[in-house]
């Protein structure tokens, strides 16, 4: 899996968006982009992938480079629950590929 | 729908203890996995099953077994617990060889206590 790299922390203000950033410059062709986040003491949850184009849910948004050598997560309207920590992941989808995570981002969402 | 679930949620050994952390998954998925996560860190990969009847080491797999006892179950097991192995593991699993998979599915987790 390709390395990605993330800022170890940020900050956001409630209600306004948080934009995570990822780097992840040596990502193969067929490797997707994804995203997770970690409450405190929780399994890890799945938010959203992509793998060029733009992804939208209900939970947030993925916005890739075209070059596909970074991306950024958006939490359009963050709420205090959203505090976590968010892991980019890049991984092809075969059989035997596992998630290896890194450090992530500290996202603290501020009253 | 359950998705993972993982038995027991706490549990606390003896050096040189053996015991076993079961994992079922509800969601039909083919593939399986057993991180565990210590303190202030990343998830690190110990073993996954691809598929039901085969397995393969991950990261850090010393000192650990497991089993892909069917589609539903996999199941880690310490031999003789050591303190090193005080952490909490989560399992994992997802539809592999999909183009539109819509990621991993963790457990809540067991945090194991080695004494």
């Amino acid at each position: 899996d390709a390395k990605t790299t993330q800022p170890p922390s940020m900050d956001c203000a409630e209600g306004r968006a948080a934009n995570l950033p990822c780097n992840h410059s040596t990502i193969s062709g067929n490797e997707y982009v994804y995203w997770y986040r970690q409450i405190h003491s929780q399994g890890p949850q799945y938010i959203i992938h992509g793998l060029k184009n733009n992804e939208t849910n209900e939970m947030a948004s993925l916005i890739i480079t075209e070059d596909r050598k970074s991306s950024t997560l958006i939490l359009p309207h963050a709420t205090l629950r959203d505090t976590a920590v968010y892991y980019c992941i890049v991984r092809a989808n075969n059989a035997g590929n596992m998630l290896t995570f890194g450090g992530g981002t500290r996202l603290m969402v501020k009253p | 729908n359950a998705g993972v679930t993982q038995t027991p949620k706490f549990q606390v050994l003896k050096t040189g203890q053996s015991m076993t952390l079961q994992c079922a998954q509800d969601m039909n998925h083919n593939s399986m996995y057993w991180y565990r996560q210590d303190p202030g860190m990343g998830l690190r990969l110990i073993y996954y099953s691809a598929s039901e009847g085969t397995t393969d080491k991950g990261e850090v797999p010393n000192g650990y077994n497991v089993s892909r006892l069917n589609k539903r179950e996999f199941s880690l097991r310490l031999e003789s617990a050591a303190p090193s192995q005080t952490s909490v593991y989560f399992c994992a699993s997802i539809f592999t060889n999909r183009a539109n998979n819509y990621g991993y599915t963790f457990g809540s987790g067991t945090r194991l206590t080695v004494v």
